[in-house]
């Protein structure tokens, strides 16, 4: 199985910050990598997918980088609708798996 | 508009089973598959198993093989799990997804289904 290790797990931050969330894949999985936000309560939001790209309707302060282990989410200005939990998840091989998540809070 | 819409609560003692159902509309039902993931309280998202459009091909992680069944019935436009010999760490709130566009791509969601085992 393709082992998902995001980091950190939680993080503080400030309204106009900005942020990165690291996820790195125990394998080579080229960019078959999708972030979700997950705000509590509610089911996951896919925000970007194929790495880099940004899902319609997700706001273009959300980009996405990389590719075959290492991966990065970025909000370029934290907004306060952004405070949530944060999940990469890899598509390339069977079993699908999730990476630990990271909370962004205040 | 793309909608999945799960089955409720249910409550269940170990050992029993449950099954849960996710109902589609806003796109040709046949057209993309359906995955299954949970999330046990405080916990990340472990995906589950899927079924393909059409119901022909399945797959589901080794953990739960054995103990998992993902079925479909496109005369509803409905997806079905159901998880035998239910234990206490099963309870979880279920989701249901699908991926329209690309297979493993979760661009929809079910609203979830929280399952509690407790005797």
């Amino acid at each position: 199985d393709t082992q998902m290790t995001q980091s950190p797990s939680s993080l503080s931050a400030s309204v106009g910050d900005r942020v990165t969330i690291t996820c790195q894949a125990s394998q080579d999985i080229k960019n078959y990598l999708n972030w979700y936000q997950q705000k509590l309560g509610k089911a996951p939001k896919l925000l970007i997918y194929d790495a880099s790209n940004l899902q319609t309707g997700a706001p273009s302060r959300f980009s996405g980088s990389g590719s075959g282990t290492d991966f990065t989410l970025t909000i370029s200005s934290l907004q306060p609708e952004d405070f949530a939990t944060y999940y990469c998840q890899q598509y390339d091989n069977l079993p699908l798996t999730f990476g630990g998540g990271t909370t962004v809070d205040i | 508009q793309v909608q999945l819409v799960q089955s409720g609560t249910e409550v269940k003692k170990p050992g029993a089973s449950v099954k849960i159902s996710c109902k589609a509309s806003g796109y040709t039902f046949s057209t993309s598959g359906f995955s299954w993931v949970r999330q046990a309280p405080g916990q990340g998202l472990e995906w589950m198993g899927w079924i393909n459009g059409d119901g022909g091909h399945t797959d589901s992680a080794q953990k739960f093989q054995g103990r998992v069944t993902v079925t479909t019935d496109a005369s509803t436009s409905t997806s079905y799990m159901e998880l035998t010999s239910l234990r206490s760490d099963d309870t979880a709130v279920y989701y249901c997804a699908t991926s329209l566009v690309v297979a493993g791509v979760f661009e929809s969601w079910g609203q979830g289904t929280l399952v509690t085992v407790s005797s």
